[in-house]
Formats: structure tokens, C-alpha cells, sequence
């Protein structure tokens, strides 16, 4: 059964940067057209892409996030992590990892992890 | 960016009724959007792709039509368990991935 499952910390200062790891199981990320996105959701308010990686490495990020993210992964670990710089309060919210299909679309999604920004 | 627009932002409906939600994009994506529902302190569930392609495992209640700036969702009979919020997504590969507001699904 295809799962996939965030961790990090739950809490994180002001200008510290976040990393979170999204563990994958019963698919791989070296399988043609396949990849791995973040999506945020700040506290009830809308869904929000950050960044995908695909099987071949390449990679896609939300233009208003760019300079802040970096999106990686270890295939050998079934593992993709996404660094996120100088956070801040308004980074507060459920990230979430998701495959992405080889037909392009999203169908599996980990459960979220809740983090705060705060000091 | 393609911006996604859902309305309504809130519909209240009543167990057995039909119900519609409209997702518009301001510009083309073709057939690339999917729908989510979204139960409170869950995941998002993927609910259709390819605009109308119902899920595997997603009761056959739920249908999805439209093609280029213009998509909807359908209930055809809404049971308990289908109020929540709902999604729509645009992934078109060359563009940043976008989502609409949410339509929360109320019970009247």
C-alpha cells in the first residue's frame, strides 16, 4: 500500500531555517514520471504548492518561494526533503508530501505535519 | 501564476440533495485538474482527475466535467460523509501548481 509520511520539528524560531522529511513506501522515485510535492495549508485557509521533484532530479518550485526553498531526494532511502530558509510566523501551517503520478496527476498524500514559527 | 476560482466559498445543502460546485481558471489548463475533499484535521482525498476520471475507491455519486477554464464537481446525492471541503487543482506541467479557495459543504 502506497504511504507516504512528513516528519521534522514541530517548532521553529524566527529566521531558522525548516527541514522536513517526507518517507515514502510502495512506489519509487526512479520510475519514469514519477515525483514528490510539498503543499502547505496555513491554519483554515487554502492549499499551497512549494515545491515538486521529479524521478530524473529535475525540479519545480513556487515562484513566490523560490529563494527560500531547496527540494531534494535519496532514492535509495525513499526519502524526499525540502529545506525552507528564514522562516517566519506567516510559515506556520500542515506541510504535506504527495506523489505525483506518471500521468502527472496528485494522488497520495501523507497525513501533514503542523509547525510553528515562533519564538 | 493560473489563478483558480471556486464558487461558491460555503454551500449548505441537505442529505439526498444535488449539489454543484464551479472551479474556473484564468487561463487554459486543458483537462489537467483534479478535485479534493478535505475533512477537518485530514488530508486532502483525491477525489477526480483528468477533469472527469473518478478516482479509484470514490463512490460513483461524484462526477466532474469541464475542459479549459471552466470545471465542476457534482454530488449527485450528498450522504453524511460528504460534507467537508472541497479542492479543485490545475497541473499542467509547465505552469506552477495552483488550487482554488475550497467550497465548504454545509449541512442546511
Amino acid at each position: 500500500q502506497i504511504t507516504l509520511k512528513e516528519s521534522g520539528p514541530t517548532l521553529v524560531k524566527p529566521t531558522q531555517t525548516l527541514t522536513l522529511t517526507c518517507t515514502f513506501s510502495d512506489f519509487s522515485l526512479t520510475t519514469n514520471g514519477m515525483g514528490v510535492s510539498w503543499v502547505r495549508q496555513t491554519p483554515g485557509k487554502a492549499l499551497e504548492w512549494l515545491a515538486l521533484i521529479f524521478w530524473d532530479d529535475d525540479k519545480r518550485y513556487s515562484p513566490s518561494l523560490k529563494n527560500r526553498l531547496t527540494i531534494s531526494k535519496d532514492t535509495s532511502k525513499n526519502q524526499v526533503v525540502l529545506r525552507m530558509t528564514n522562516v517566519d510566523p506567516g510559515d506556520t501551517a500542515t506541510y504535506y508530501c504527495v506523489r505525483r503520478r506518471y500521468d502527472g496527476f496528485w494522488d497520495f498524500w501523507g497525513q501533514g505535519t503542523l509547525v510553528t514559527v515562533s519564538s | 501564476d493560473i489563478q483558480m476560482t471556486q464558487s461558491p466559498s460555503t454551500l449548505s445543502a441537505s442529505v439526498g440533495d444535488r449539489v454543484t460546485i464551479t472551479c474556473r481558471a484564468s487561463q487554459n489548463v486543458g483537462n489537467f485538474l483534479a478535485w479534493y475533499q478535505q475533512k477537518l484535521g485530514e488530508a486532502p482525498n483525491l477525489l477526480i482527475y483528468m477533469a472527469s476520471t473518478l478516482q479509484s475507491g470514490v463512490p460513483s455519486r461524484f462526477s466532474g466535467s469541464g475542459s479549459g477554464t471552466e470545471f465542476t464537481l457534482t454530488i449527485s446525492s450528498l450522504q453524511p460523509d460528504d460534507f467537508a471541503t472541497y479542492y479543485c487543482q490545475q497541473y499542467q506541467s509547465h505552469s506552477p501548481y495552483t488550487f482554488g479557495q475550497g467550497t465548504k459543504l454545509e449541512i442546511k
